[in-house]
């Protein structure tokens, strides 16, 4: 089993939709969750950062990290067709040299 | 992306030769990284760099090789360049606090024919 888990899609939803992206994980030392979101034909980028639990909110994007369900989640309200791209989850323990990347969501908004 | 570029951006090599890709940083970053992403894998760990001449192998580090001579450059090495290495490489930097992310370079994709 994969220490981080994400469920590849793909997601396809309406433009103006609240869209849900979440990954699993079975590392409880993890206390750094990050969210990557990748266009077509680029490198990711960094998206979202939280550190331990609780939510964290940027615009459209709300980030939330529930540590004991090992359950991390991304959501986008009111969805725009440029939010159409590869949501990466990633995660990390304190001292750790490396995160952990989950398999990526592809998502698509149609217009 | 600022502050991190590689080369080349796209490259076709035959089977059997020997292939460099160039990781550059300008933030003097301690932290490099090489990654590969293919359909279906997600990005996978080739290998890292934690400070000059101090490297680690990844989760498919077979077939590869590194070098970092200076804080600036990580070298990706192919050996002897498969089929099943025609891949898009992704390299990443990062301080001390890997917990804040990485920054990725924009790709190398690369055909092994």
């Amino acid at each position: 089993q994969k220490e981080v888990e994400q469920d590849p899609g793909p997601l396809s939803v309406p433009e103006g939709a609240i869209v849900s992206l979440n990954c699993t994980y079975s590392n409880s030392a993890f206390q750094y969750f990050m969210w990557y979101r990748q266009y077509s034909r680029k490198g990711p980028e960094l998206l979202m950062y939280t550190y331990s639990s609780g939510n964290k909110e940027d615009g459209r994007f709300t980030a939330q990290v529930d540590k004991s369900s090992k359950y991390i989640s991304l959501f986008i309200r009111d969805s725009q067709p440029s939010d159409s791209a590869t949501y990466l989850c990633a995660m990390t323990a304190q001292g750790a040299q490396k995160l952990v990347f989950g398999q990526g969501t592809r998502l698509t908004i149609n217009p | 992306d600022a502050g991190i570029t590689q080369s080349p951006r796209h490259k076709v090599t035959e089977t059997g030769t020997p292939v460099t890709l160039r990781c550059h940083q300008t933030e003097n970053h301690r932290y490099m990284y090489w990654y590969r992403q293919d359909p279906g894998h997600g990005l996978r760990l080739i290998h890292y760099s934690y400070g000059v001449k101090d490297t680690d192998k990844g989760e498919v580090s077979d077939g590869y090789s590194v070098s970092r001579s200076k804080t600036e450059d990580f070298l990706l090495t192919l050996e002897s360049a498969t089929s099943s290495q025609t891949s898009v490489y992704f390299c990443a930097i990062t301080t001390d606090r890997v917990g804040i992310g990485y920054t990725f370079g924009s790709g190398t994709r690369l055909t092994v024919v």
